[in-house]
C-alpha cells in the first residue's frame, strides 16, 4: 500500500551518463513535486506538476528535465550527470483541494562517480 | 520570499527529557507551517502542520507545536523523549497547502542519550 514510491532507490553512475528516476503515486493526488537533499540535508524544490502540467520551476539546469504522463506519474530525467549531482531526490504528491500536505517517496540516492 | 530558520543542527537531550526544537519563520503572507521527521534512509514523514485556527498543534508521536505570529515561531515540544524519537526533524513553510512548494529549514539532528 506504498503511497509514493520511487525507482530506484540507488543509483550509481559516472559523470556524463544520462540517467532517469520514476516517481509514480497511488493517493489520486493532483500535484507532484521533485525536491533535492544535499550532502548537508539541505531540501529544495526543483519541480511541480499539476495534472501533468509544470507549475514551479526552479532555479536548476535544463540538464534536468521532469516529465509527467499523468498525473499519477512524474520522473526526472537527467542528461550529463556531474559530481554536484549527487544527492538524494525526493518526490512528493499532494492535493490542492481537501487542505492535504505534502506526501513523500523514500528517495532516490543518487551518487556520480 | 519565504524562509525558515532552525535554531541548532542538532540538539542532544537525555531520555525522558523534554525535547524542544525551535523554528522561526518569515513570510509576506498568513503562513502554512510543517514538521516533517526523517528517520535514516526514509523519506520525510509529517508530524504535525498549522494552516488556520488553534495556534496550539498535536501531531502524530507525542509531538507538539504553537504558532506564535507575535515571534515567528513554530517551535516544536515533547515532554518526554524515547530514543526512538532520534531522526533529522525538518520545519517548513508554505503560503497555501495545495500547489506551493515547501521552503524548509536546514534540519535539526536530534539524539537521544540513555
Amino acid at each position: 500500500d506504498t503511497a509514493v514510491s520511487q525507482t530506484p532507490k540507488y543509483l550509481v553512475t559516472q559523470m556524463g551518463n544520462d540517467k532517469s528516476i520514476k516517481c509514480e503515486q497511488n493517493l489520486g493526488h493532483d500535484t507532484m513535486y521533485w525536491y533535492k537533499q544535499d550532502s548537508k540535508k539541505f531540501l529544495k524544490i526543483m519541480f511541480s506538476y499539476n495534472n501533468k502540467e509544470l507549475i514551479i520551476n526552479e532555479t536548476v539546469p535544463n540538464r534536468f528535465s521532469p516529465k509527467s504522463p499523468d498525473k499519477a506519474h512524474l520522473n526526472l530525467h537527467i542528461n550529463s550527470l556531474e559530481l554536484g549531482d549527487s544527492a538524494v531526490y525526493f518526490c512528493a504528491s499532494s492535493s490542492v483541494f481537501g487542505n492535504q500536505p505534502q506526501h513523500f517517496g523514500d528517495g532516490t540516492r543518487l551518487s556520480i562517480l | 520570499a519565504q524562509s525558515v530558520t532552525q535554531l541548532g543542527s542538532h540538539v542532544s537531550v537525555s531520555e525522558g527529557a523534554l525535547v524542544l526544537l525551535r523554528c522561526n519563520y518569515s513570510s509576506s503572507v498568513p503562513p502554512y507551517l510543517f514538521w516533517y521527521v526523517q528517520y535514516p534512509n526514509q523519506g520525510l514523514q509529517l508530524l504535525l502542520k498549522y494552516t488556520t485556527g488553534a495556534t496550539l498543534v498535536k501531531g502524530i508521536n507525542g509531538f507538539e507545536a504553537e504558532f506564535k505570529k507575535s515571534e515567528t515561531s513554530f517551535h516544536l515540544t515533547k515532554p518526554s523523549a524515547h530514543m526512538s524519537d532520534a531522526a533529522e526533524y525538518f520545519c517548513a513553510v508554505s503560503d497555501s497547502q495545495g500547489a506551493q512548494k515547501l521552503v524548509f529549514g536546514q534540519g535539526t539532528r536530534l539524539t537521544i542519550n540513555p
